[in-house]
């Protein structure tokens, strides 16, 4: 069946370093993908999304392009501040049936 | 501000017990998800409806069920409390298109 894998975490930066999260995924079709977040004691917001194939997503400084080559929609930042210290998602949707399927999630932690 | 709300934070609940975790949202949306979030394993779908009175499994349904009696309402039901259900479930729920909007989180420990 389809899935998401994710990098494993924590991936621990100093403030503005640059931010890379690794997604891969597998699936019949061609999904919709997506990035969430979700800060600590919260429950989960989406980041950013991408419906084809060279689509990029932004939000709040962070990007991800859907890459069907690769089947891959890595995230990634310029520069990173510590209200970005959260636990970060990938997804895909089934575009028949509308259900998400989540990655294990990566943990950020930025520090001073 | 559409809201996707859930009736607890936290629960504490005894093995055996029946549990009742409640989900309303005031967006109109026909679908809607509860997961269960585990260290290391993610989210995993225990159970989602697309329309009223109708329901479907997902990956993980052993031990629950579900109620959904009005459109904005979606309950999720443990028939008895076991110490391997104690987790954060969330409850989502999307519009045509996809787009999940999650609630806060409810952070069940069976003792």
């Amino acid at each position: 069946g389809d899935s998401v894998t994710q990098m494993e975490g924590p991936v621990t930066l100093s403030e503005e370093a640059f931010l890379t999260i690794n997604c891969t995924y597998t699936a019949t079709g061609y999904p919709s993908l997506f990035w969430y977040v979700q800060y600590p004691g919260e429950g989960l917001q989406l980041l950013l999304k991408a419906t084809k194939a060279d689509d990029k997503g932004s939000n709040k400084g962070f990007e991800a392009t859907y890459r069907k080559e690769t089947t891959s929609f890595h995230l990634e930042k310029g520069s990173v501040q510590v209200s970005d210290s959260a636990v970060y998602f990938c997804a895909l949707s089934d575009r028949v049936t509308d259900k998400l399927i989540f990655g294990t999630g990566t943990r950020l932690q930025v520090f001073p | 501000d559409v809201k996707v709300t859930q009736s607890s934070r936290y629960l504490v609940k005894r093995t055996g017990e029946k549990v009742f975790l409640e989900c309303v949202q005031d967006m109109d949306h026909e679908n809607m998800f509860w997961y269960r979030q585990d260290p290391g394993l993610g989210l995993r779908l225990i159970y989602f409806s697309y329309d009223v009175k109708m329901k479907e499994k997902g990956d993980i349904p052993e031990g629950y069920s579900v109620s959904r009696e009005k459109k904005e309402r979606f309950s999720l039901i443990l028939e008895s409390a076991s110490t391997n259900q104690t987790s954060m479930y969330l409850c989502a729920s999307a519009g045509a298109g996809g787009g999940y909007t999650f609630g806060s989180g409810t952070r069940l420990t069976v003792v």
